[in-house]
């Protein structure tokens, strides 16, 4: 098992270019997340996933989209990108919503320039 | 707000010592908590665990302790090795919710 993948894993955007970050999990997990996380802060959620088709904000979803079309993949597409949104995001999923740790994915680390 | 609080940024322990890592959290609806540990340049590595009807759990060398009444929990690390030098996040949830409330971080450097 690879477990949670995420490419790529660096970018560098320019002010207003749009992106797609791409997570992928071969662990037949239903449940799945996005966070990013900004130098000295904890990791912010941005959306989530219950199931292929479902998706819901998270705390910080502003700029962000995301689609769930498969159990395995859950891309994140940023929309004209703005330096506020440098920062390394991580892709996470989980078995279900109960007692269950999240697994997450080695990050993606973007800056806005 | 956050709800979720890891008050020390940092902490440094020797070699063979106890590391003590705190927690503290204000949502009373939380009753699954979790610790993460973080490398730089990798995501976070799950560490270990406890539901609110327990007090402790331990794993090999790390043990977490809950007090539910003072909304605190702290993670214990006996003998501290150079390997565990990390960043350890402090998490919590109410299940039924799907998502996690992540602290900030502590930063454990141990030194030989």
């Amino acid at each position: 098992n690879a477990g949670v993948t995420q490419t790529p894993k660096f970018r560098i955007l320019k002010i207003g270019q749009s992106m797609t970050l791409q997570c992928t999990q071969d662990m037949n997990h239903n449940y799945m997340y996005w966070y990013r996380q900004d130098p000295g802060m904890g990791l912010k959620l941005i959306y989530y996933s219950v199931g292929a088709g479902i998706t819901d904000k998270g705390e910080v979803p502003n700029g962000y989209n995301v689609s769930r079309s498969t159990t395995e993949d859950f891309p994140l597409r940023l929309e004209l990108a703005a330096p506020s949104q440098t920062s390394v995001y991580f892709c996470a999923s989980s078995f279900d919503s109960s007692y269950n740790e999240q697994f997450f994915g080695p990050g993606t680390r973007l800056t806005v320039l | 707000d956050q709800q979720v609080k890891q008050n020390s940024p940092s902490l440094s322990v020797q070699e063979g010592r106890i590391s003590i890592l705190n927690c503290d959290y204000t949502n009373s609806m939380f009753d699954y908590f979790l610790w993460y540990k973080k490398y730089p340049a990798e995501g976070p590595t799950f560490l270990i665990s406890i539901s609110s009807i327990k007090d402790k759990n331990e794993d090999g060398r790390f043990t977490v302790f809950l007090n539910k009444s003072a909304k605190h929990l702290s993670l214990h690390i006996v003998p501290s090795q150079p390997g565990d030098s990390a960043v350890y996040f402090c998490a919590a949830s109410v299940p039924s919710w799907g998502k996690l409330q992540f602290g900030a971080g502590t930063q454990v450097v141990v030194t030989p």
